[in-house]
């Protein structure tokens, strides 16, 4: 069964870059479309975009200008990097895998980026 | 961008049946995808393609489509099923999935 395990910074400085990987294990990532995931405290989920095996994207239009999402097949990993971050980005931030029903069939456990100085 | 709505939160006592709703602009002619998010805890799906059961999901939950309306129903309420509940479907026009903004179950 695939797993999936976000790392990064927990805390990103506003006007900054905010990073994070998913490592994906128990299975490639050289199929399904793999994604990201938000949800700011006591608020609703927010897709921020995806990245298809093949490398294509997409991303939601809220946010489009400041996201971009990249894969390295070769460590089977995946990564999100989202530019001028400011405390409403704060937020827990999920990877996960998107099948081809366009639903979510696999989570990371979630880890939460605090934007503050 | 398509919206989908959800009311905050549904109340039912155990035993009963809860029905949250999601609506969206002819969402019978999407895919609907049901998740479960307890406390502190990562999404579980819980229905996909309206009305399918992944597996280890117990029969009571139950999904239906159409209209405007897409509905999860959790048939003999338990105490655990106490959560907040998100609809999903994947806008085609935009490419990107989006996600309505949740119910809150509350067992009484």
């Amino acid at each position: 069964q695939v797993q999936l395990q976000e790392s990064g910074p927990g805390l990103v400085k506003p006007s900054e870059t905010l990073s994070l990987t998913c490592t994906v294990s128990g299975g490639s990532i050289n199929s399904f479309y793999w994604s990201w995931i938000r949800q700011p405290p006591g608020k609703a989920l927010e897709w921020i975009g995806y990245i298809f095996y093949n490398g294509n994207t997409n991303y939601s239009p809220s946010l489009q200008s400041r996201v971009t999402i990249s894969l390295d097949t070769s460590k089977n990993k995946f990564s999100l990097k989202l530019t001028s971050v400011t405390e409403a980005d704060t937020a827990v931030y999920y990877c996960a895998r998107v099948v081809v029903a366009g639903n979510i069939d696999s989570w990371g456990q979630g880890t939460l980026v605090t934007v503050s100085s | 961008s398509y919206v989908l709505t959800q009311p905050p939160s549904v109340s039912v006592a155990p035993g009963k049946t809860a029905r949250i709703t999601c609506g969206g602009n002819n969402i019978a002619s999407k895919s609907v995808h049901w998740y479960q998010q307890r406390p502190g805890q990562a999404p579980v799906l819980v229905i996909y393609y309206d009305t399918d059961r992944p597996s280890g999901i117990p029969e009571r939950f139950s999904g239906s489509n159409s209209g405007n309306t897409a509905t999860l129903t959790i048939s003999r309420v338990e105490a655990g099923d106490e959560a907040d509940y998100y609809c999903q479907v994947w806008d085609s026009y935009g490419d990107v999935g989006v996600f309505g903004g949740g119910t809150k179950l509350t067992v009484l």
